[in-house]
């Protein structure tokens, strides 16, 4: 089945700093979610991508759907200590039958005010 | 605040009870989906229901099952529960597999946490 490979596993930076993640698929998807989830709570949406080469913003957040769309990759800029939590990438294959969402592992962020 | 809600927030049981879980969804929103999160597997898909009739299985073991009620709530049933389940369950909800990229969009509940002893 699909699966996908985010990076990097966990990241520790300084307050202000930018923060770069990314996500492979082995094959395409038609939809690129990026959520984030607190300890005990669920994902939240922070940014739906629906266009292949789509570039979207959400605030300080920016993240865009690969060419290929294969990959997509999510940019914070001046990290502030909220933004720590654990961040995924999702896949969604549209139409057919079946819009189940495919995640990968999630990266840790960890914000040193 | 996403819409979904989600009861009860903790459950704790023993191995071999069975347990329900309930979900609604946003307002509107006819598609329910159950995810599983636990650490070593990371987040699952394991049933898609969409007004009411099951649309897609993921990964679902044969003594878990799931329905949409006609007011578009959903429950999923654990049964003979083992030491292995014990995870989050999330559900989510978008608002019409059929209404373009945007209507197949998800949003989660906040979970469900299981433990079984």
């Amino acid at each position: 089945g699909q699966q996908l490979n985010q990076s990097p596993q966990s990241m520790f930076i300084q307050e202000g700093e930018d923060v770069s993640m990314n996500c492979t698929s082995s094959s395409i998807f038609n939809t690129w979610l990026w959520y984030k989830q607190d300890p005990g709570e669920g994902p939240v949406l922070l940014i739906a991508l629906y266009k292949a080469g789509e570039l979207t913003s959400n605030g300080r957040l920016t993240a865009q759907f690969g060419i290929t769309r294969k990959d997509s990759f999510l940019n914070i800029s001046a990290s502030i200590p909220s933004d720590v939590g654990i961040y995924f990438c999702a896949g969604q294959l549209s139409g057919g039958s079946n819009y189940k969402l495919t995640f990968g592992k999630g990266t840790l962020l960890t914000v040193n005010p | 605040d996403s819409g979904v809600t989600q009861t009860p927030k903790h459950l704790i049981t023993a191995t071999g009870q069975r347990v329900t879980l309930r979900c609604s969804p946003r307002s509107g929103d006819l598609s329910v989906y159950w995810y599983q999160q636990s650490l070593d597997q990371g987040l699952q898909f394991l049933i898609q229901y969409y007004n009411g009739e099951e649309r897609a299985k993921g990964n679902i073991l044969e003594r878990f099952s799931a329905q949409q009620f006609p007011d578009l709530h959903s429950e999923l049933n654990l049964s003979s529960l083992e030491l292995g389940d014990s995870a989050l369950y999330f559900c989510a909800s978008s608002a019409n597999p059929s209404g373009g990229k945007r209507g197949e969009t998800q949003y989660f509940g906040p979970g469900t946490r299981l433990l079984v002893l």
